[in-house]
């Protein structure tokens, strides 16, 4: 149980497109998500945390407008980087945090490499 | 604010050898603690955790405890495989449940 998937597991896209990445809780319902970046042997770094049916909180130097996290349904969070640049490529990952308890599931990651 | 400070890598062990990797905290209150483990191209894993002091958390012949008084939450393993070479994570989360605070990762790369 308490398995996260992410979508795609990779991607690639030129400069100034934009790209949505899907974190889903496939067993259990999340009422909070969270998004994490990850630079090559670097530690995670928290960008925002997500809660189903509101506004997402963003940490401070993440650009919410470019950075756009939807968590529309207790299953389902989007991160959408817009106007990608190269310097957004990374590893991005979410966890998701089932109901009711502390634990934090992790997705596998999604590889973005902007051209 | 709240951090995790962990040893830096990489660690390099013969198969069979003892493994601590270290990791200290700074909080208020009464933080929860964990390990993650991150093997090679896959996502982040739960190791173990414990939420209050003098807990130990195991799993899969790891073991960490929860000492609030040195603030920290060591991690060792008696007899390494080489099947755990992956990256270690320390994290925290405080008492009110919020994203967690990893600490910078130790490699471990066990050779047979």
């Amino acid at each position: 149980g308490a398995v996260v998937s992410q979508h795609p597991s990779w991607v690639i896209c030129k400069s100034g497109t934009s790209v949505k990445i899907e974190c889903r809780s496939l067993d259990f319902q999340a009422t909070t998500m969270f998004w994490y970046r990850q630079f090559p042997k670097q530690s995670l770094m928290l960008m925002a945390t997500s809660n189903e049916g509101s506004k997402a909180t963003y940490e401070q130097g993440v650009e919410k407008d470019k950075f756009l996290i939807n968590h529309a349904s207790l299953t389902l969070s989007t991160l959408t980087v817009t106007s990608a640049h190269p310097e957004d490529s990374s590893f991005y990952i979410c966890s998701a945090r089932p109901s009711g308890r502390l634990e934090q599931y992790f997705g596998p990651g999604t590889r973005l490499t902007v051209t | 604010g709240n951090s995790v400070t962990q040893m830096e890598g990489p660690v390099t062990l013969s198969e069979e050898a003892f493994l601590t990797i270290n990791c200290t905290y700074t909080a208020t209150g009464y933080p929860s603690l964990f390990w993650y483990v991150q093997y090679p191209g896959e996502g982040l894993q739960l190791l173990l955790k414990a939420t209050k002091a003098d807990d130990k958390g195991s799993n899969k012949g790891f073991e960490a405890t929860y000492r609030k008084e040195t603030t920290s939450f060591h991690l060792e393993k008696g007899s390494v495989q080489v099947s755990d070479s992956a990256v270690y994570f320390c994290a925290l989360q405080d008492q009110a449940g919020t994203a967690l605070i990893f600490g910078k990762g130790t490699t471990l790369s066990v050779s047979s």
